[in-house]
């Protein structure tokens, strides 16, 4: 089945580390993005990309870095961990010729202490 | 500062009922709006699309847009207590490929 993977998907780091977190796809489609999830905060959007030669910043990018390796590949990067970047990272795709319906992977729950 | 608006719940409705969730959103010149569904600690999961005015049903799931108002709901038919989860209404913003989300209202179907 075509998919939405994410690596890892669980991980414990602790303050200041740098960590990244990967996302892979195989719906072929063009639109990447990264989310994060805070209780009672909904999904709030870190990055988005729509190829590998644009990358969009969104509401909450501070602290946060990307890179679209591929038209399949979605990294984000935390370059220097704080606690308040605890969360459940969501990567999800799109395309416009395929109805504009957003896909999620399975999410990374990050924990930083 | 565009907004998708949800009644955090919970929504609480008998196995067998129709439970009826609610969206309203600001920007009025939207017009692709989704549903989805999430279980704790999971991602979202896809139920519907709807980009016209009306009704779309698909199978025990029924999604209305009324545009005018600014409004899209989604209907559960025969609540099964597998279907206790927080709906998420999402909405993209026209010319962009970016959506918005509301913080999703909790159901429970009580068995």
């Amino acid at each position: 089945d075509a998919d939405v993977t994410q690596t890892p998907r669980n991980r414990i780091t602790k303050t200041g580390k740098r960590i990244m977190l990967e996302c892979s796809q195989t719906k072929g489609h063009d639109r990447m993005y990264w989310y994060r999830q805070d209780p009672g905060l909904g999904l709030r959007l870190i990055y988005y990309s729509f190829d590998v030669k644009d990358i969009n910043k969104g509401e909450i990018s501070d602290g946060y870095s990307v890179s679209r390796q591929a038209q399949a590949k979605f990294s984000l990067s935390l370059e220097s961990a704080i606690p308040n970047q605890t969360a459940l990272y969501f990567c999800a795709t799109s395309d416009q010729q395929r109805g504009d319906e957003q896909y999620f992977g399975p999410g990374t729950r990050l924990t930083v202490t | 500062q565009k907004e998708v608006e949800q009644n955090s719940g919970p929504l609480s409705v008998p196995e067998g009922a129709i439970a009826s969730l609610n969206c309203t959103y600001s920007d009025r010149v939207s017009q692709s709006f989704f549903w989805y569904r999430q279980y704790s600690g999971k991602s979202p999961e896809l139920i519907m699309s709807i980009y016209s005015n009306g009704d779309k049903e698909d199978g025990r799931f029924t999604a209305q847009l009324n545009k005018a108002s600014q409004y899209v709901s989604l209907l559960i038919r025969d609540s099964q207590p597998s279907d206790s989860a927080t709906y998420l209404c999402a909405v993209k913003e026209l010319g962009t490929y970016k959506y918005i989300f509301g913080t999703g209202t909790r159901l429970k179907v009580l068995a």
